[in-house]
């Protein structure tokens, strides 16, 4: 049973390009979260999402971020016009049931750099 | 936002020792987990805890859900050298209905052979 995945696994991009980030959930989960890790740090939560559905973007922030999981395909972190302080390890975890219970299986992340 | 404030921040043992690592909140949880992260990898889950004064084990590892529900303890025993690493605790906090975890600043393990 294949883990969650996510790619690409390093991406570097300049000031004010964009940047995509892919994750696809462990088969038979239907919750997506995405989190941020500075180096150093702990994870800081940033959306949730189930199919077709954003329940919680509390940790979003306002601008040139967005998150999406469609009804077929892996779910997207999208930041547009990156920043030299968006350069971060973004992870993605996925749960097979609704968020008061249920662990959380993380992939193996996407390092952002932004040059 | 929130944060829950985990020690110590860092552990330098021999292998063989036992360690101990613990998290507090200043707000009551219902569910408390345990990750490992290896550098340039993505935290894997431990141990997950979800009733106040549950203690489980996973090998050598044992866990406890604090009573008070506001704190919870990580050991490692007869520790070896691939113990090395960063280790997380994460928790909700029971006025979360989207289910999202807290996590703590991390514990970075250092086992010397």
């Amino acid at each position: 049973n294949a883990g969650v995945m996510q790619n690409p696994r390093h991406l570097v991009r300049r000031r004010g390009q964009e940047a995509r980030l892919r994750c696809s959930p462990m088969k038979g989960h239907s919750h997506v979260y995405w989190y941020r890790q500075l180096p150093e740090e702990g994870l800081k939560f940033m959306v949730y999402l189930q199919k077709e559905n954003i329940i919680d973007e509390s940790g979003m922030p306002k601008e040139r971020f967005s998150a999406e999981f469609p009804k077929e395909g892996p779910s997207i972190l999208r930041i547009q016009q990156v920043v030299r302080g968006d350069s971060a390890a973004y992870f993605c975890a996925s749960s097979p049931r609704t968020g008061d219970l249920g662990e959380q299986y993380f992939g193996p992340g996407t390092r952002l750099t932004v040059t | 936002g929130q944060q829950l404030n985990q020690s110590p921040q860092s552990m330098f043992i021999q292998e063989g020792e036992d360690v101990s690592m613990n998290c507090t909140s200043s707000s009551i949880f219902n569910t408390w987990l345990w990750y490992k992260q290896d550098p340039g990898e993505g935290p894997v889950l431990l141990i997950a805890l979800y009733k106040a004064g549950e203690l489980t084990s996973n090998g050598r590892l044992t866990a406890q859900f604090g009573i008070t529900r506001k704190d919870s303890f990580l050991n490692i025993s007869a520790s070896i050298p691939s113990d090395v690493g960063i280790y997380f605790c994460a928790g909700r906090d029971v006025g979360n209905q989207g289910g999202k975890l807290i996590f703590g600043q991390g514990t970075e393990l250092s086992v010397k052979p």
